[in-house]
């Protein structure tokens, strides 16, 4: 497709299990960003990649979150042993170079 | 570190109406760039109007303008003959100019149409 793609749109899933939430951008974006949106809030920054640079990780609220971009195109984001405060929508968006950010329509976790 | 203040959690409007949406943030970069994103329902977040800060001209977008006052620090938009599809959560956002950096986001402005 010609946007960003995020995969599964929704998920639920237990207090202490692990989830991977995928992110596939637009070809020939080199920047992918995620962000966390938590109900009645705006965007808070978790992570970005830019080109073959090491990420920038200053946003990961904690150890038990993880990102990985393979081949400089889809990424996964991975929260292991989650918790309830995590429950939130999770947006992924890529950038061309000198362009602005596109966004995906957004992963929704629940944490039961 | 920026921070970007919208102060109107809700605001409404009739159909056809004009409305200004308040946008404030604080940053010590000269060069920069200011966004205002739409998200409906459906959750896509929808680039609706940029401007780049070194701009003084505000930029246009069919109904959407924005009043740009770059020495005091705000960055208004304004949609013209408001439509019901208009609404949405509104976010106001910025981005420094240089590298790759993250958006930074205000809290957003939830617009209501009204018939």
């Amino acid at each position: 497709g010609a946007g960003v793609s995020q995969s599964p749109s929704n998920k639920v899933t237990e207090k202490g299990k692990d989830v991977e939430l995928r992110c596939d951008p637009i070809s020939g974006h080199t920047a992918l960003y995620w962000y966390r949106q938590s109900l009645g809030q705006g965007l808070e920054f978790l992570i970005y990649f830019q080109g073959n640079s090491a990420p920038d990780k200053s946003g990961l609220p904690s150890d038990r979150f993880s990102a990985e971009r393979t081949g400089g195109s889809v990424s996964t984001l991975t929260i292991q042993r989650t918790q309830q405060e995590d429950s939130a929508v999770y947006l992924c968006a890529s950038r061309p170079p000198g362009g602005p950010q596109h966004f995906g329509d957004g992963t929704r976790l629940s944490i039961l | 570190a920026q921070t970007v203040t919208q102060s109107q959690p809700e605001m409404s409007v009739q159909e056809a109406e004009t409305v200004t949406l308040s946008c404030t943030y604080d940053t010590s970069e000269s060069n920069y760039y200011l966004f205002w994103y739409k998200q409906p329902p459906s959750r896509q977040m929808i680039l609706v109007i940029r401007q780049e800060a070194y701009k003084q001209q505000n930029a246009t977008e069919n109904r959407f303008s924005v009043n740009f006052q770059k020495a005091a620090k705000s960055f208004s938009l304004k949609i013209s003959d408001s439509q019901l599809g208009d609404t949405a959560m509104y976010f106001c956002a910025f981005m420094k100019e240089e590298g790759n950096t993250p958006l930074v986001f205000g809290k957003g402005t939830r617009l209501s149409v009204i018939a």
